[in-house]
């Protein structure tokens, strides 16, 4: 079983609809836990952390569940910009990143 | 620039050489990350750094790899006797301590072993 565990989509789905990603995680230990983003034969880069109280940046909205050890990031009004694969990413204590193999999402017109 | 660098962007070899690269971080970064990515598939640990410390090493990595950060600051990632199945996007990251904050990566080397 891997550390992180993401549904691989793909989703389709239409601009201005909402889309919801879900993660879960094995390792209890984990402290800190981000979503990235990764564009087509590009690197990932950082869309945001994730805190347990959850926490949004504009149309994005992440929720963290330590007991079920699950992340989630929702999407609205989607834009045909927002196509990529989101990655789900937890922190050991060490700091060492671990990523989920990612979910993917095309936003058509 | 004050972006991770990664050199060179791709790098064809054959099977059974040797390949370095390099990896410059932000320089107020003293964690550095090596990272492999094959497609459809997430980022996969190698190995990392603290300052010129190498702080843990994959299981997943033969003795075939190596990487140095000699003075703290770039670090290289050494391929000997390259295989087919090394063919993949290695990604260099850094952070600061921790890593609370997230991490930069680089635009990446894609290598291809033929």
């Amino acid at each position: 079983r891997k550390e992180v565990e993401q549904d691989p989509g793909p989703f389709n789905v239409p601009e201005g609809a909402t889309v919801a990603f879900n993660c879960t995680y094995s390792n209890s230990a984990s402290q800190s836990f981000f979503w990235y983003r990764q564009d087509c034969r590009k690197e990932p880069k950082l869309l945001m952390s994730v805190y347990s109280s959850g926490n949004e940046d504009g149309r994005f909205t992440a929720q963290l569940n330590r007991a079920s050890q699950y992340i989630s990031l929702l999407i609205r009004d989607s834009k045909l910009s927002d196509s990529a694969t989101y990655l789900c990413v937890v922190n050991t204590n060490a700091g060492k990143s671990t990523f989920g193999d990612g979910t993917t999402l095309t936003v058509k017109p | 620039d004050t972006g991770v660098s990664q050199d060179p962007r791709h790098k064809i070899t054959k099977r059974g050489q040797n390949v370095t690269f390099r990896c410059d971080p932000i320089s107020e970064h003293n964690r550095l990350y090596w990272y492999r990515q094959t497609l459809g598939q997430g980022p996969e640990f190698l190995t990392y750094f603290q300052n010129e410390a190498q702080l843990e090493k994959s299981r997943l990595l033969s003795d075939r790899f190596s990487a140095e950060r000699p003075k703290g600051s770039f670090s290289t990632l050494e391929i000997q006797r390259t295989e087919q199945g090394d063919s993949a996007m290695y990604l260099c990251a850094s952070s600061s301590v921790g890593g609370d904050y997230g991490y930069t990566f680089g635009s990446g080397t894609r290598l291809t072993v033929v």
